[in-house]
């Protein structure tokens, strides 16, 4: 049973515009909510986070919105640069599920130069 | 800092062998975490240790073994794997684990190929 999904497999996108990823959950409980970055045949990277009692966080050019009516989250990158080229997941948690990640299927994006 | 490592990078071993994969973390973290991940899936959790204690077991085969010395340690003993074991093993930490949010720092994996 995936309570998290990313259902765009990859994106494109050129450079200097905006990615948008997308994901969905169906676990009500979930309250805390990260999107890692991962390049082949190494570990994710943390990139950002967001609690369920906020809508929206920024860092520099990542920011994560969260619609918890929609059981939606996205991360939004501007400018997106080649660099940025990576696979994205999304990854959800709550105290309920005693701190263990769910995460999402991930998306592989590519930014054109 | 928020670095985990892992030892080794790459590991090919026989069906035979034993052979053990570490992690270390300085962070003062009280859980850290094992993971399994394939080629275009998400990581998976195989185990999970909070405050050196075992407190998750994702029905993991006994040819898995995890161990946690002491808190900035977690080794993953090996033996008798097959071929379908073959994958990325990650190590993960966090501050506070079980029952409380926060983020889990992951290490750059450990590639292992089972002949």
């Amino acid at each position: 049973d995936q309570q998290v999904k990313q259902n765009s497999p990859s994106l494109s996108v050129q450079e200097g515009r905006i990615s948008i990823l997308n994901c969905d959950y169906t676990n009500s409980m979930f309250d805390y909510f990260l999107w890692y970055k991962k390049y082949p045949a190494e570990g994710p990277t943390f990139l950002i986070s967001i609690s369920s009692i906020k809508d929206k966080n920024e860092d520099g050019r990542f920011t994560v919105f969260l619609n918890k009516s929609a059981k939606h989250l996205s991360l939004h990158i501007v400018p997106s640069q080649p660099g940025d080229s990576a696979v994205y997941f999304c990854a959800a948690s709550g105290r309920a599920t005693g701190n263990q990640f769910y995460f999402g299927t991930g998306t592989s994006l590519t930014v054109i130069p | 800092d928020t670095e985990v490592t892992q030892t080794p990078k790459h590991l090919v071993m026989g069906m035979t062998n034993k052979k053990s994969l570490k992690c270390e973390q300085h962070m003062g973290h009280r859980a850290m975490y094992w993971y399994k991940q394939k080629a275009k899936k998400p990581p998976e959790l195989m185990f999970v240790y909070s405050y050196e204690k075992l407190s998750i077991n994702e029905s993991v085969p006994s040819r898995f073994s995890p161990e946690c010395p002491n808190s900035s340690l977690l080794n993953l003993h090996l033996h008798a794997l097959q071929p379908e074991d073959s994958a990325l093993y990650l190590c993960a930490s966090s501050q506070r684990g079980q029952g409380i949010t926060d983020t889990q720092y992951f290490g750059p994996g450990t590639r292992l190929t089972v002949l």
